[in-house]
């Protein structure tokens, strides 16, 4: 079945370390995008990319990279300069085609806590 | 510049009554509009599609949205909710391809027995 792999799904992390959280899909799609999840906060956009080789700064980018060398991987690294990591993270993928927004499908999420 | 406000943070109802998640948007463009799903710790799934070509549209699971312009409004119905309902649900907006989707902060949805 075609869909978004994330791993892992729980994660503890001490402070100061960085973590990779990985996001793999085999849907074909050319856009994915990290998203972070806080209580009554909704979805906070962290980076998203297009195309392979190229992204672009969300909302909250700071205290986050990533990479996109491959089509259907978007991994993404909380690094220690980000001051509150411990978060519900999303990754979501897309199709560039037509017109208007495109449809994003999710991964089951990661749950990152920093201990 | 575009944002998405959902109206109620929570919302209650009876199982077998009606449903009713408000979403009001705001966007300088012809906006495609989109209500998704999340049970607990699950990622989000996609209910219904707004992009212009009618505007009561129908999802998946009896809910349906009707986009009207004139309110700025994309409200989220199922007439007879079931336990099963009981989730979080998420508006969200773009204009084109391109655009990042701007998400609302969602509104968490209680079935009372």
């Amino acid at each position: 079945d075609g869909g978004i792999t994330q791993s892992p799904k729980y994660l503890f992390r001490k402070e100061g370390q960085n973590v990779t959280l990985s996001c793999e899909q085999n849907l074909n799609h050319d856009a994915m995008y990290w998203y972070r999840q806080d209580p009554g906060q909704g979805l906070r956009l962290i980076y998203y990319s297009q195309i392979v080789n190229d992204f672009q700064k969300g909302d909250i980018a700071e205290g986050y990279s990533v990479s996109r060398e491959k089509k259907e991987s978007f991994p993404l690294t909380v690094t220690s300069a980000q001051k509150n990591p411990t978060a519900f993270y999303l990754c979501a993928s897309s199709m560039r085609s037509g017109s208007g927004a495109n449809v994003l499908t999710f991964g089951a999420g990661s749950r990152l806590t920093v201990l | 510049a575009q944002s998405v406000t959902q109206l109620d943070s929570h919302v209650s109802v009876s199982e077998g009554t009606p449903v009713l998640l408000r979403c009001n948007y705001s966007s300088s463009y012809s906006p495609s509009l989109f209500w998704y799903v999340q049970h607990p710790n699950k990622g989000l799934q996609l209910l219904l599609k707004y992009t212009s070509a009618a505007t009561l549209v129908k999802g998946i699971n009896g809910f349906e949205a009707e986009f009207k312009k004139s309110e700025t409004s994309f409200h989220l119905t199922k007439p007879s909710a079931h336990m099963s309902d009981a989730a979080e649900y998420f508006c969200a907006g773009g204009v084109n391809r391109d655009d990042k989707i701007i998400f609302g902060k969602g509104t968490r949805l209680h079935i009372l027995p």
